[in-house]
């Protein structure tokens, strides 16, 4: 059965950073995109990225609204995927979700406050 | 960037009666390998979301069959036959042909 459990999450100030975890089991980590998915408080659902598997480079791509602050990555041996977010913002306030695939299965979340 | 529109926001429904959601993206989702990369989702309250339909049409596993999708291009709809008080929750459609993926702005089925 697959299960992706987030970690990380918590409040944190504004211009600080933060690294999300999101650990996989149930699968061949290593032969899949993993992607992340974030929703505001009471609100909808955003694409943050996604990290290739290291068969297609483990390149990724990013949201236009965390482009140059948030970076993916990944730890194949360990089947873990990273946000590593940093310059936080206000408006990064959110449940984060962790996905394999392009959404197929999701996580329960990690709630990440930024706030003073 | 592909910006997807939902209808209705709010859906008011009667149990074991029908009811649809539409989907519209701003452009084409068919792909260059021919696949339409289309989702709906559903997620209940307090839980996290969860895919119910892939490529358009295709069921995952474990929904019910009175879930079906269908649409092409543009245009798209979720359809539940039977509605039933499990069903109650928000619906996204999402693309993810063209980068960045977008979710459309989601549609609460209420009872």
């Amino acid at each position: 059965e697959v299960h992706l459990v987030e970690s990380g999450g918590g409040l944190v100030q504004p211009g600080r950073s933060l690294r999300l975890s999101c650990t996989a089991s149930g699968f061949t980590f290593g032969d899949y995109v993993m992607s992340w998915v974030r929703q505001a408080p009471g609100k909808g659902l955003e694409w943050v990225g996604f990290i290739r598997s290291n068969t297609y480079s483990g390149t990724t791509e990013n949201a236009a609204s965390v482009k140059g602050r948030f970076t993916i990555s990944r730890d194949d041996s360990k089947s873990i995927a990273y946000l590593q977010m940093n310059s936080l913002k206000t408006e990064d306030t959110a449940v984060y979700y962790c996905t394999r695939g392009f959404a197929g299965y999701w996580g329960q979340g990690t709630l990440v406050t930024v706030s003073s | 960037d592909v910006v997807m529109t939902q209808s209705p926001l709010s859906l008011p429904v009667t149990l074991g009666q029908p009811a649809s959601i539409s989907c519209r993206s701003s452009q084409s989702l068919v792909y260059s390998d021919g696949n339409t990369y289309f989702n709906w989702f559903q997620q209940r309250p307090g839980q996290s979301p969860r895919r119910l339909i892939y490529k358009v049409s295709n069921r995952e596993s474990g929904v019910p069959d009175r879930f079906s999708g269908s649409g092409s291009g543009t245009d798209f709809t979720l359809k539940i036959s039977r509605v039933e008080a499990e069903d109650v929750g928000v619906y996204y459609c999402m693309q993810g042909t063209q980068w960045p993926y977008s979710f459309g702005q989601g549609t609460k089925l209420e009872i």
